[in-house]
């Protein structure tokens, strides 16, 4: 199975700081690479497909980049509803696998 | 509006049986591929499985915490996803979510049905 490691699995940062969180693939996965966003007791939220495609209405303060084994998802001013738990997800092969997670929390 | 429903979630015994659905609306749901994800209290999200479309033979992936215990399938005429759970664990105890696959990923999330497995 793909390995997704995420970092920092946890952050502190205050409103209209910029965030970068990474993730990485214990395999190269191409651009198979997907970005959600949870808040609490919420389902999931997609934000990014292809490694950098944001999903439609998604604002453009998200972005996503990277390719093969190393990925970063940016949020360049954070705002009060960007405070939430984020997750990467490969889906280059079966099983389809998840990052541990991010969880960005109010400074 | 694309909209998904699931259902059918409660307590189950060890060893018993749940069967969810997933209901779908707002879209061509027989053009589509499907996700089952999960997430046990206080964990991270966990891929169940996927079924594919009608054109590509309702095919089904697994992942192998589930794999011969659980059972995804379809009916397009109803627009309903189902997630059969036979043999079921307390790890199996989880929020569970069903997904529209689009460009190889879910682009569209239900908002849960949970499933405690405890005696």
């Amino acid at each position: 199975d793909v390995q997704m490691t995420q970092s920092p699995s946890s952050l502190s940062a205050s409103v209209g700081d910029r965030v970068t969180i990474t993730c990485r693939a214990s395999q190269g996965i191409s651009d198979y690479l997907a970005w959600f966003q949870q808040k609490p007791g919420k389902a999931p939220k997609s934000l990014i497909y292809g490694a950098s495609t944001l999903q439609s209405g998604v604002p453009s303060k998200f972005s996503g980049r990277g390719s093969g084994t190393d990925f970063a998802l940016t949020i360049s001013s954070l705002q009060p509803e960007d405070f939430a738990t984020y997750y990467c997800q490969q889906y280059s092969v079966y099983p389809i696998t998840f990052g541990g997670g991010t969880k960005v929390e109010i400074k | 509006e694309v909209q998904l429903v699931e259902s059918g979630g409660g307590l189950v015994q060890p060893g018993g049986s749940r069967r969810l659905s997933c209901a779908a609306s707002g879209f061509t749901f027989s053009d589509y591929y499907m996700d089952w994800v999960r997430q046990a209290p206080g964990k991270g999200l966990e891929w169940v499985g996927r079924i594919r479309n009608k054109a590509n033979d309702e095919t089904p992936e697994y992942a192998a915490s589930v794999g011969g215990r659980f059972t995804i399938s379809r009916d397009d005429l109803r627009d309903l996803l189902y997630l059969q759970m036979d043999n079921l664990i307390t790890e199996d105890t989880a929020v569970y979510y069903c997904g529209r696959v689009q460009s190889g990923t879910c682009d569209t999330w239900g908002q849960g049905t949970l499933v405690t497995v405890s005696s």
